[in-house]
């Protein structure tokens, strides 16, 4: 079935960096690519970022494109997101998700495909002043 | 705002049919990229529910279906349970967004 347990979520200022981790189990972690998913307090789901099984393609939602890098040790069974020049607007309870860019062929048509299988509980980050 | 629209809630009594709809456009849904559905117990972390526009993963109970037509899709769950009290939320692709989510819709069981 597996698990993903995630840290590192802290209270800190605008401006400062933080690092969040994702330990995986119970599932082969390098046939699978992987996300963050973030939700602010009393707000809907938001995808943050993704990446492939080895972590050599990573996407990017444009709210944090430039300010936060994914990355994954499958050695170690870990994913991270560093996330720099935090702001207000950053603040949410951020999950790890099984699940990364695939690709879903009909006939001669090929679309990209995104869904999540696995989720972790989440760790709060909370940006603020 | 999201770019897929659900309605905020909807509301149903045990063993009643009920829908949730997700509403996109020509750039996401209409464009035929496949649409997912979560279910979110309060205080859980999100599960999925449907994949693939209608496909369940192993446990969901039959109970819950999904289907697309044109720039929407729908989260059909018959024989309401007070225990699928919970937000869902749809997501798909976008011609210019990786991933998106609708907004999430909140079941309420009376």
């Amino acid at each position: 079935e597996g698990q993903l347990v995630e840290s590192g979520g802290a209270v800190v200022r605008p401006g400062v960096s933080l690092r969040l981790s994702c330990a995986a189990s119970g599932f082969t972690f390098d046939d699978h690519g992987m996300s963050w998913v973030r939700q602010a307090p009393g707000k809907g789901l938001e995808w943050v970022s993704g990446l492939n099984w080895n972590g050599d393609t990573t996407y990017y939602a444009d709210s944090v494109k430039g300010r936060f890098t994914i990355s994954r040790d499958n050695g170690k069974k870990f994913l991270y997101l560093q996330m720099d020049s935090l702001r207000v607007d950053d603040t949410a309870v951020y999950h790890c998700a099984r699940g990364g860019r695939t690709t879903y062929c009909s006939g001669r048509t090929c679309l990209p495909y995104w869904y999540f299988d696995l989720w972790g509980r989440g760790t709060l980050v909370t940006v603020s002043s | 705002q999201s770019v897929l629209t659900q309605s905020p809630s909807v509301s149903g009594v045990p063993g009643q049919r009920v829908t949730i709809s997700c509403t996109g456009s020509n750039s996401n849904i209409g464009a035929g990229y496949h649409v997912h559905w979560y279910q979110q117990l309060p205080g859980a972390a999100p599960k999925l529910l449907i994949y693939g526009n209608f496909h369940r993963p192993s446990g969901v109970p039959d109970r819950f279906s999904g289907s697309t037509s044109g720039t929407s899709a729908s989260l059909a769950i018959t024989g309401l349970q007070v225990e699928d009290e919970a937000d869902y939320y749809c997501q798909s692709h976008d011609d210019s967004r990786e991933v998106i989510f609708g907004g999430g819709t909140k079941l309420t069981v009376l």
